[in-house]
């Protein structure tokens, strides 16, 4: 069985730019979450979909924003990138709260 | 409040060791808790969880106690191996709100040494 799905792997940016990061979920999977590492500020939450609906956002301005598909594959888009949002940014799927969550390898962006 | 610290930043033991890594949650309407491993360069992998109806769970070579009267998870790692080098995060969540957001703790970095 695949595991989540996270591409591309790296990406480096020039601030001011924008950027959409993709995943691919376990099949079976409905939920799909977001989340930013950072050595700094640890693992953030930053959003959660669910059937293409957005369930639940995380502290962080509206430059990041998210869409989920009906195959429930999930993108995330960041806009006016800033340095500040170098970071590894994960996806997560799960079948429903009680069965856990299957984190991707992550997305690392780096602004420059 | 939202914050899952974690006592120790880094912990070293030697090969064969028991070790325990430790976490510490604020939010007592926390029901469920994770611990994920974290290698370089990959994503948290599940290691083990626990739901708050339970105060220990048992997996292979693992064990997480949870100690809901202080708020407080622990991770035990027997006979840890140089494989178990990595970074350890607990999280935690509430379950049945309609919604799914997990909390993560700093980390805990345990190298082993052969």
């Amino acid at each position: 069985k695949a595991g989540v799905t996270q591409t591309p792997r790296y990406l480096i940016k020039t601030r001011g730019q924008q950027v959409t990061l993709s995943c691919s979920p376990i099949s079976g999977h409905r939920s799909v979450s977001w989340y930013q590492q950072t050595p700094g500020q640890g693992l953030q939450f930053l959003f959660e979909y669910f059937s293409e609906t957005q369930r639940n956002k995380g502290n962080f301005p509206g430059r990041f924003s998210g869409r989920q598909f009906s195959n429930s594959r999930s993108e995330m888009n960041v806009s006016t990138l800033e340095l500040g949002d170098s970071a590894l940014y994960l996806c997560a799927s799960s079948q429903g709260q009680s069965y856990g969550y299957t984190f991707g390898s992550g997305t690392r962006l780096t602004v420059v | 409040g939202e914050s899952v610290g974690l006592h120790l930043p880094t912990l070293s033991v030697q090969e064969g060791d028991n070790s325990i890594i430790n976490c510490a949650y604020s939010n007592s309407a926390s029901d469920y808790f994770i611990w994920y491993k974290q290698e370089s360069g990959k994503g948290p992998q599940f290691i083990i969880d626990i739901r708050s109806n339970m105060d220990k769970r048992q997996g292979q070579r693992v064990t997480v106690l949870l100690n809901k009267t202080v708020k407080h998870l622990s991770l035990q790692i027997a006979a840890t191996q140089p494989g178990d080098s990595a970074v350890y995060f607990c999280a935690e969540t509430r379950l049945n709100t309609g919604f799914q957001k997990l909390v993560f703790g700093t980390g805990t970095r345990l190298l082993v040494s052969p």
